[in-house]
């Protein structure tokens, strides 16, 4: 079965700093791009960021951009998202997400989703 | 970043209704366009890849079209399980967006 589980989701004051980490399983997760998006209460998914396979090729959010930093471990099927300089803004379930492809296609989606984790950013 | 507009926002339904929501981006995407649903306190699952693609499991009563910058979604015979949330997003630009959803309720 293929899971994806978020943790270190938490409460943090204005400012501060987090890192969320993705537990991977029941999937090839070296060869599989991954990402990070996030949902605000109430509003819709915001992609947050994206890290190829070998971690050659990274982009961010420019709403994020500066203060995060994605990762992963391939050796140990985990995603990270170092969070800094925290604003109320971020408060968001955070969903590590996985990339696929349809080469034929040229056609990209993302799936599966793990369950979130809770970043609340207030003092 | 490519803005994607979704309308309506909400609508109201009934079992067995057929209903369309649109979607549309502020550029080109051709038909990088996917479909999601979105149920309370779950994460998003995806319905439609490729504009028009079914992902294996989902019922045939949901379909995708479109091309360009306009989209739709569309579901016939409206079942139960399928008040939620829809939210269309682009995959065409690497910074990939969303649209706003729309919550289809009873």
């Amino acid at each position: 079965e293929v899971q994806l589980v978020e943790s270190g989701g938490r409460l943090v004051r204005p400012g501060g700093s987090l890192r969320l980490s993705c537990a991977a399983s029941g999937f090839s997760f070296s060869s599989n791009s991954m990402n990070w998006v996030r949902q605000a209460p109430g509003k819709g998914p915001e992609w947050v960021s994206h890290i190829t396979p070998t971690s050659s090729t990274i982009y961010y959010a420019h709403s994020v951009k500066g203060r995060f930093t994605i990762s992963r471990d391939n050796a140990k099927n985990t995603l990270y998202l170092q969070m800094s300089s925290l604003r109320v803004e971020d408060t968001a379930i955070y969903y590590c997400v996985s990339s696929m492809s349809d080469f034929r296609s040229g056609s990209n989606w993302l799936d599966p989703w793990g369950q979130g984790t809770l970043v609340t950013v207030s003092s | 970043d490519i803005q994607m507009t979704q309308s309506p926002s909400s609508l109201s339904a009934s079992i067995g209704d057929r209903i369309t929501i649109t979607c549309r981006s502020s550029q080109h995407i051709g038909t990088h366009l996917n479909w999601y649903q979105q149920k309370p306190r779950k994460a998003p699952k995806i319905l439609i890849n490729a504009a028009s693609s079914l992902q294996s499991g989902v019922p045939p009563r949901f379909s995708g079209s479109g091309s360009g910058t306009d989209f739709t979604l569309t579901i016939s015979n409206l079942q139960t399980e399928d008040f939620a949330t829809y939210y269309c997003q682009q995959s065409y630009s690497t910074r990939l967006t969303f649209g706003g959803g729309t919550k289809v309720e009873i």
